[in-house]
């Protein structure tokens, strides 16, 4: 079964800082990732999606993630943080077939330090 | 700016009462997920809709919980009898269809607390 692994439950971070959130999953073929935000009392905000093309995605709000199959990751990073960008943020991994249900990570809360 | 409408945003219930969720996906999403999210962690898929048929409902507790998209449209989520371990969010989400790499649309949620 698929699996999503989510280092650090909490980040703290400056603004203007580099932003690394670590995201790795299990699964014997290449997978669709997916990095979603959620901001308190809010439903999941789709940030950037990795579907087998380039290995270097670009999302919204400056933020993108690379796909690295040899290290079965694919962390998230902005340059430089913003304090609109505290909030929780998701990796999730789907299935290849079937149902191409999400698997959802534990999530990291980050909070970015004036 | 189309949305997944969800409703009520807040339930506070009782133990062993009934209660019921409502979402309306984006038009023209023929694919609806109910996800159950504990405060902590990240979403769990309690059951998946394809139109009006169930193509994965493997997590959601049969017992107390039933969920239903009659018309294919809008759906139901129900917990009769509601227990303290329930309180969580329920998220409702849709997607286009059934496809590798589709993005999944979320509402704002319905956050259960049972005492």
């Amino acid at each position: 079964a698929q699996s999503v692994t989510q280092l650090g439950s909490h980040v703290s971070v400056s603004e203007g800082a580099l932003v690394l959130l670590r995201c790795n999953y299990s699964s014997s073929v290449p997978p669709y990732l997916f990095w979603y935000v959620q901001y308190p009392n809010q439903g999941l905000q789709l940030l950037l999606k990795y579907t087998s093309a380039a290995t270097l995605v670009k999302g919204i709000n400056g933020f993108e993630a690379e796909f690295k199959k040899s290290e079965t990751s694919f962390h998230l990073t902005k340059p430089s943080a913003h304090m609109s960008d505290a909030a929780e943020y998701f990796c999730a991994v789907s299935e290849a077939s079937g149902t191409y249900k999400y698997i959802f990570g534990t999530g990291t809360r980050l909070k970015v330090l004036a | 700016e189309a949305e997944v409408a969800q409703s009520p945003r807040y339930k506070i219930t009782e133990k062993s009462q009934a209660v019921a969720f409502w979402c309306d996906p984006i038009s023209g999403h023929a694919t609806l997920y109910w996800y159950r999210q504990i405060l902590g962690q990240g979403p769990e898929l309690l059951v998946q809709f394809q139109d009006e048929s169930v193509v994965d409902d493997s997590q959601l507790p049969k017992d107390r919980f039933s969920a239903e998209r009659l018309k294919g449209v809008d759906s139901t989520l129900k917990i009769q009898p509601a227990e303290l371990g329930d309180s969580a969010m329920y998220l409702c989400a849709s997607s286009l269809g059934l496809d590798g790499g589709v993005e999944q649309f979320f509402g704002p949620g319905t956050r259960l607390t049972v005492l």
